[in-house]
């Protein structure tokens, strides 16, 4: 069974901080890795995608990597922005088809 | 693409009564998903369309939970019988292709009292 970890669960920086957020699997079988975003009370906004095959996606100031061997992914945030407050979540697809299993989210608040 | 819709996005009903949501995924999206999400949790995969076949249910969903999705298009999820167990945020996501990339609805929030 699949489970998802996301450490820390709260985290607070600065403007302006470059910030690391983690994703940790237990079955590196995995088909995708996918991570959101989601404002409070809202449903969830894609960030990026990485198949199994890729060790990096970017997106302007994100970037997430993939370490299927140590069951690992980090969301990269360049810059924080006010913006950027959110829970990020972390999505682990391990075959084709159906379920994806999400971790419980870093909500992130960044300070002016 | 105009977005994965779900409506309502609110309903407050009581105890033991039936509620039925509805979700209408990005057109052309052949996949379908339902997942039901409690505060401060990550979603939890609740069942699976590919087309109109159900391809894949989780043992969150009991008896008194069904989904359809007629003709391969919008899905409905009811719950019969509601407890407030039920109280949650009920999400839609549709992907297509071979990517999987999952699209989100606004979800749709269930208070039951």
């Amino acid at each position: 069974k699949q489970e998802v970890t996301q450490i820390p669960a709260a985290l607070s920086v600065p403007e302006g901080e470059n910030l690391v957020l983690n994703c940790s699997f237990t079955d590196s079988a995995i088909y995708n890795l996918q991570w959101f975003r989601q404002d409070p009370g809202k449903g969830l906004t894609s960030l990026l995608l990485i198949q199994s095959s890729q060790r990096e996606q970017t997106s302007g100031r994100l970037n997430a990597s993939l370490d299927k061997s140590s069951g690992r992914s980090t969301l990269y945030i360049a810059a924080s922005q006010p913006g950027d407050s959110a829970t990020y979540l972390c999505a682990v697809r391990n075959t084709n088809a159906g379920k994806s299993t999400f971790g419980d989210g870093t909500t992130l608040t960044v300070k002016p | 693409d105009t977005g994965v819709s779900q409506d309502p996005r609110h309903k407050i009903t009581k105890r033991g009564q039936n509620v039925t949501f509805r979700c209408d995924p990005i057109s052309e999206h052949n996949r379908l998903y339902w997942y039901r999400q409690t505060l401060g949790q990550g979603p939890e995969f609740l069942t699976y369309f590919q087309n109109e076949a159900q391809l894949e249910k989780s043992r969150l969903l009991s008896d008194r939970f069904s989904a359809e999705r007629p003709k391969g298009s919008f899905s409905t999820l009811e719950i019969q019988r509601t407890e407030q167990g039920d109280s949650a945020m009920y999400l839609c996501a549709s992907s297509r292709g071979d990517s999987y990339e999952q699209y989100f609805g606004p979800g749709t929030r269930l208070t039951v009292t």
